[in-house]
Formats: C-alpha cells, sequence, structure tokens
C-alpha cells in the first residue's frame, strides 16, 4: 500500500474560497511536509509539520496534523487563480533515514 | 544561496538507446541527493539517493543507474533505454534536515 494518499484527486473551486485537502498515510512518521507543483515544474516546499504538532499555519496556508488517525489536511483560504497546481503530501517515516514518500497529488484548479 | 539545475530540459530518445541525465547543486555541501521520477498525473517515485560521494542506494530495481562521482553532482544513466523508463525526471537535495529542494525537472520520452 502507498504512504501519502491524498483526496481528492481533483478539485475544481472559485476564486476567493477556500480549497482542503487530505491526506492519509498508514506508518509512524517524524513529520509530514505538503509541497506544490505548477505544471510541468519542479515541487516547491510549502509547509513541514513535526510529529508532535497539530496545527500549523504559513500565510494563507493551514495544514492540520491528527497521528492518531494518520490524517493530515491542507487548507488554503481566499484561493487565487495562481494557486492552480498539484499538491503532494510527503511523509517522513520514522525508519526512512531521510526519505521522503510521496501521494498521488490533488490538482487544484482555480477558476477567476 | 543554493540552486540546483538538471539537463537537459527535455529530451526524446528511441528504445536501445543510452541515457544521461545531469544534476548539480550550487552553494551547499555534502548534500544528500535524490533521483525521482514522475509518470503523468502521478506521484513522484524515489529511484536512487546519495548522501555522499560514491554512496547510492537504488530504491526499486530497474534499468536505470545513478553515479555520484562529485560532492554536488549527480548522474542519472541508463545503457539501453525502454518505453517505460519515459516520464519525468527530478533531482532533489536536502541538507540532512526534512525539507528537500528540487531542480525543474527532464521530460523523457522513449519512443
Amino acid at each position: 500500500s502507498q504512504q501519502g494518499e491524498e483526496d481528492p484527486q481533483a478539485l475544481s473551486i472559485q476564486e476567493g474560497e477556500n480549497a482542503t485537502m487530505n491526506c492519509s498515510y498508514k506508518t509512524s512518521i517524524n513529520n509530514l511536509q505538503w509541497y506544490r507543483q505548477n505544471s510541468g515544474r519542479g515541487l516547491v516546499h510549502l509547509i513541514l509539520i513535526r510529529s508532535n504538532e497539530r496545527e500549523k499555519h504559513s500565510g494563507r496556508l493551514r495544514v492540520t496534523l491528527d497521528t492518531s488517525k494518520k490524517s493530515s489536511s491542507l487548507l488554503i483560504t481566499a484561493s487565487r487563480a495562481a494557486d492552480t497546481a498539484s499538491y503532494f503530501c510527503a511523509t517522513d517515516p520514522e525508519t526512512s533515514g531521510s526519505r521522503l514518500t510521496f501521494g498521488e497529488g490533488t490538482q487544484l484548479t482555480v477558476n477567476p | 544561496s543554493q540552486t540546483i539545475h538538471q539537463w537537459p530540459a527535455t529530451l526524446v530518445q528511441p528504445v536501445g538507446s543510452p541515457l544521461s541525465l545531469e544534476c548539480t547543486v550550487e552553494g551547499t555541501s555534502n548534500p544528500n541527493l535524490y533521483w525521482y521520477r514522475q509518470a503523468a498525473g502521478r506521484g513522484l517515485q524515489l529511484l536512487f539517493y546519495s548522501v555522499g560521494i560514491g554512496q547510492i542506494s537504488s530504491e526499486v530495481p530497474q534499468n536505470l543507474s545513478a553515479s555520484r562521482p562529485q560532492d554536488r553532482q549527480f548522474i542519472l544513466s541508463s545503457k539501453k533505454l525502454l518505453l517505460s523508463d519515459s516520464g519525468f525526471y527530478l533531482c532533489a537535495w536536502s541538507s540532512g534536515a526534512p525539507r528537500q529542494f528540487f531542480g525543474p525537472g527532464t521530460r523523457l520520452t522513449v519512443l
């Protein structure tokens, strides 16, 4: 089974609305990260939440982590057309030795 | 500041031909280096990672190999490409901290 599975696979919203993406994972982790990828580009790190943290904010981003449910969510508030991209969660398992495991991603489309 | 370069940006190769993709990092020393492959619309699959010169760990058995001839240089190679090797190849580095920094990627099409 794959670590770090996002849902939904695709999300389409209007500018100004909030976008919520979820990630589930299977093993114990040191931390969980969210990355963004514009079409045909490399990934850009957005935010990291450690296993002993429950919520973290960065600008319009809010990340939650529930280690008992092995799940995380990424909320983007007041979305903009420029937020259109794929969003990936990546887990840093306790036994990984700094190797991340990426999910399949959520494709977010923000319509102007 | 640190930067990561990959080349070429795009590549079209016939089946059975060799492959060499290069990744270099500037502005840091002794980085951890990673090669990922991404199929269209999918997540990233870790192929190789390296914690030092000459130290390569392979995550999946396949038609590819990696080498690290210098501290900040990571090369992905194949002797004979397969159709299934097509994809988007991403190089990344980290300082040992969990966050990774990605290059712009190479789009490989094997015909």
